[in-house]
């Protein structure tokens, strides 16, 4: 199975200031058959489900704000919130879906400081 | 619009087998490269992915949860069903179908417990 790690476990951050969470595979997602990262990162608040945020580990998803993107390749990635609101609290998981099992970083828990 | 709805027992007991149900609309199952699939969560813990079908009824399962799953389709009702068998306490969590565009239902909370 390939391990996704995040760091770090939890942040607080102050409104307006950048949030950086980290991601790192045990191995590359970067396919080969499309150049394409197999990343994807979730948003997920208290008592809702996961939210996707970022596809190809830096694709937008419909509606989310440009605040946030996504960086990296091969093993090691970046969601990167520019400019914390207080309605980003929440906790974030990076996701690979390069094969199966797809699997998911533990959390990151991002609060406001 | 993409939706997807679970549906199920929200209680179970030990060595009971747990059946789900997940609904969806804004797309067909029956492409080689769509898939719906399962994650669940346990109380204040991680994700933790289950199984995948795609359209070609090709099949993916959790390693260490297999010899327990059983994922079907249903085209003609838009519904994916999951069975797990030998259901245990350490099996409470809550329950999401997920499309693999990145859609997600909004989950339903299975306890098991006598």
């Amino acid at each position: 199975d390939i391990v996704m790690t995040q760091s770090p476990d939890s942040l607080a951050v102050s409104l307006g200031e950048r949030a950086t969470i980290n991601c790192k595979s045990s191995q590359t997602v970067l396919h080969s058959s499309n150049n394409k990262n197999h990343l994807g990162w979730y948003q997920q608040k208290p008592g809702q489900s996961p939210k996707l945020l970022i596809y190809w580990a830096s694709n937008r998803g419909s509606g989310v704000p440009d605040r946030f993107s996504g960086s990296g390749s091969g093993t090691d990635f970046t969601l990167t919130i520019s400019s914390l609101q207080a309605e980003d609290v929440a906790v974030y998981y990076c996701q690979q879906y390069y094969t199966t099992p797809w699997t998911f970083g533990q959390g990151t828990k991002v609060e406001i400081k | 619009q993409i939706t997807l709805k679970e549906s199920g027992p929200t209680l179970v007991n030990p060595t009971q087998t747990l059946t789900l149900t997940c609904t969806f609309s804004g797309f067909s199952l029956t492409s080689i490269g769509v898939g719906v699939g399962w994650v669940r969560q346990p109380p204040r813990k991680a994700l933790e992915w289950i199984a995948l079908i795609y359209g070609n009824d090709d099949k993916r399962y959790s390693p260490s949860l297999k010899s327990r799953l059983t994922i079907t389709k249903d085209t003609s009702k838009n519904q994916v069903v999951l069975t797990m068998t030998n259901m245990d306490p350490v099996d409470t969590a809550t329950y999401y179908c997920v499309q693999r565009g990145g859609y997600w239902g909004q989950g339903t909370l299975v306890t098991v417990s006598s």
